[in-house]
């Protein structure tokens, strides 16, 4: 398995600011996800992070909302910019391990006002 | 259409019984399968991979495949109230790419 944290855990925003999380994973993951967890909802994949590439957004997501970064095999960033309460959610990082395993950390829970 | 398709319950158990949880896949070519817990509040937590037909034991969880049918089960025997969770079926159907379902929720009543 993985150790995987966040940063922060939670926070309470205005509307119109931007939020950055981190991720940061003990050991060298190629690729990271960043999901979006909406109250009582399933998990949705915003986008693929690659270390040296630019993130992989999928349909509904785009990088000026949130822009991604990776700059090594260890951490990773996302941004939600120019926030609406609509972007109320919990915020899951990820990294792939052995056999398509998938881990998650422990989410940043955001509230936006 | 959705990928990974799961009753959303609530599926409500007593204690000490079988809870059976089941999952339909779409993508005939879907190689790997897994079922997560998540506790309210938390993030998902691994409990089983499964990736030929047949059966898969792990302590009280039982993780079944079927993938002529494109069915994936979870059996959780003497079920616990600490057992109480939403549980997601999830399903590597693309390159890098993992498809979770809707979840789960069961509650185990004591």
């Amino acid at each position: 398995s993985a150790v995987i944290s966040q940063k922060p855990s939670r926070d309470i925003c205005q509307r119109g600011t931007s939020l950055t999380i981190q991720c940061q994973v003990d050991s060298q993951v190629t690729m990271m996800f960043w999901y979006r967890q909406q109250p009582g909802q399933s998990l949705t994949l915003i986008a693929t992070a690659n270390q040296g590439s630019e993130a992989t957004y999928e349909s509904g997501f785009v990088i000026d909302k949130f822009p991604i970064s990776r700059p090594n095999l260890t951490f990773s960033t996302l941004t939600v910019s120019n926030m609406s309460p609509e972007d109320s959610s919990i915020y899951l990082c990820s990294v792939h391990l052995e056999r398509d395993t998938q881990y998650f950390g422990p989410g940043t829970r955001l509230t936006v006002l | 259409q959705k990928e990974v398709e799961q009753n959303s319950g609530p599926l409500s158990v007593p204690e000490g019984a079988i809870a059976s949880l089941n999952c339909t896949y779409s993508d005939r070519g879907s190689q790997s399968f897994f079922w997560y817990r998540q506790y309210s509040g938390k993030s998902p937590e691994l409990i089983m991979s499964i990736y030929s037909n047949g059966d898969k034991e792990d302590g009280r969880f039982t993780a079944q495949l079927n993938k002529a049918s494109q069915y994936v089960s979870l059996l959780i025997r003497d079920s616990q109230p600490s057992d109480s969770a939403t549980y997601l079926c999830a399903v590597k159907a693309f390159v890098f790419k993992t498809i979770f379902g809707a979840g789960t929720r069961l509650f185990v009543k004591a």
